[in-house]
């Protein structure tokens, strides 16, 4: 399978934890999204790379989120200090020069107790 | 990004065509519209992208009409597979290509 891969797809951890989610975009990508998703809402941007840049940032993106994409490949979405309020579906899409269509990912799914 | 409205929820039988229409009055020249699918669990899915008139893929068609300021997507033939939720964005394509997504639309296919 050569689409977007997450890990874990689902993470349950205790409020104040910290928790670190990877993506490995479809080889060649050079172009990598975050995304977190509610409850019956619709997905919201968080950041995106372009290469290892990261070039945006969502106001969503507090202090305690972090993301890098250090060779330009894959990429992690650390949050620090989980809160319950983090409890979502993180999701990661890749996409490749030239094309307007993002590839999602399974997501990886965080409950914070 | 142009705001997007979309009915909440649709209903269906397999064999029916359905027509989601997205109103986005504020679109800007540049924008383009995007319609990806999502079943639960899953990352959404694209289907179909246009900026003018009606594209057609194997998947589905997009009707644009002359005002761009909204847009149908049909789905031929519906099968229950087909439920699933469907988002409509608009946007300018060019640069980060962030996408901004609504609350969508929740289509359920019966028997």
């Amino acid at each position: 399978d050569t689409g977007v891969s997450q890990d874990p797809r689902h993470k349950i951890t205790k409020r104040g934890q910290n928790v670190t989610f990877r993506c490995d975009p479809i080889s060649e990508h050079n172009r990598l999204y975050w995304y977190r998703q509610t409850l019956g809402q619709g997905p919201e941007f968080l950041t995106y790379f372009q290469n290892e840049a990261q070039l945006e940032k969502s106001r969503l993106l507090s202090d305690r989120f972090s993301a890098e994409r250090p060779k330009g490949s894959f990429s992690t979405l650390e949050i620090q200090r989980t809160e319950q309020g983090d409890s979502a579906m993180y999701l990661c899409a890749s996409r490749p020069t030239g094309s307007e269509t993002q590839y999602f990912g399974p997501g990886t799914r965080l409950l914070v107790l | 990004l142009a705001k997007t409205t979309q009915p909440i929820s649709m209903d269906s039988y397999e064999g029916q065509e359905v027509n989601i229409t997205c109103s986005h009055n504020n679109i800007a020249t540049n924008d383009y519209i995007t319609w990806y699918q999502q079943f639960p669990s899953q990352g959404p899915r694209f289907i179909i992208q246009g900026y003018k008139t009606k594209v057609t893929n194997e998947v589905a068609s997009l009707f644009i009409p002359a005002d761009r300021k909204s847009s149908t997507l049909s789905l031929p033939r519906v099968s229950l597979s087909d439920t699933a939720v469907y988002y409509c964005l608009v946007g300018f394509t060019g640069g980060g290509n962030k996408l901004t997504f609504g609350t969508g639309t929740q289509l359920k296919v019966e028997l």
